[in-house]
């Protein structure tokens, strides 16, 4: 069965700093892999996702996640932290059995500081 | 713009009051899901239809029922609230069935039960 482990429920970040988060995945097919943010109130927008073509996937609002099959991790990465981004982060795996469902991440929680 | 619309935003209902929440889609996508998400948690699948075919997650509670009358609306019915199922409650939508298809979330519908 498929599993996402985010590591670290809360990153804190200084404005224009690097953006680091984490998450691993297990599962017994190649993955597709998504990552989704949330901010306070609202529902769940994607940023980007993994679908076997190119290992570095570019996605909305500066971010950009690489798929490295041998740490079988997607972490996602934004060189310059702006205040808007400070969100709630969630990692996603498809389930490969029923082919529909998501299975997420515990999420991390994403605070700027200016 | 095409998106998925929830109503109402909040819901408050009484232990025990029946409440139906709605979701609706211009994205004209064959798959509708329910999730539930509790306070500082991930999504929790609750059922999805495929067009008219309903699937019912397996721990889904039988508390919780489903309406799919059209292509475009999707209804959540609670039949008997209990404290438990305060949550937010986001319907999501997806082209198709299959692992590689991202999904699109509403904002969400927060429900309170008092």
């Amino acid at each position: 069965a498929q599993s996402v482990t985010q590591l670290g429920s809360h990153v804190s970040v200084s404005e224009g700093a690097l953006v680091l988060l984490r998450c691993n995945y297990s599962s017994s097919v190649p993955p597709y892999l998504f990552w989704y943010v949330q901010y306070p109130n609202q529902g769940l927008q994607l940023l980007l996702k993994y679908t076997s073509a190119a290992t570095l996937v570019k996605g909305i609002n500066g971010f950009e996640a690489e798929f490295k099959k041998s740490e079988t991790s997607f972490h996602l990465t934004k060189p310059s932290a702006h205040m808007s981004d400070a969100a709630e982060y969630f990692c996603a795996v498809s389930d490969d059995q029923a082919g529909t469902a998501l299975i997420f991440g515990k999420g991390t929680t994403l605070s700027v500081s200016s | 713009d095409a998106m998925v619309i929830q109503n109402p935003r909040y819901q408050v209902t009484q232990f025990g009051k029946p409440v139906t929440l709605s979701c609706s889609q211009t994205l004209n996508h064959n798959v509708m899901y329910w999730y539930q998400q509790k306070s500082s948690q991930a999504p929790k699948l609750l059922f999805h239809y495929y067009d008219k075919d309903f699937n019912n997650e397996a721990d889904t509670p039988d508390n919780f029922q489903s309406r799919r009358p059209n292509t475009s609306f999707c209804f959540l019915d609670i039949r008997s609230p209990g404290l438990g199922d305060a949550a937010m409650y986001l319907c999501a939508t997806s082209r198709a069935s299959g692992r590689r298809y991202e999904q699109y979330f509403g904002p969400g519908t927060r429900l309170t039960v008092t």
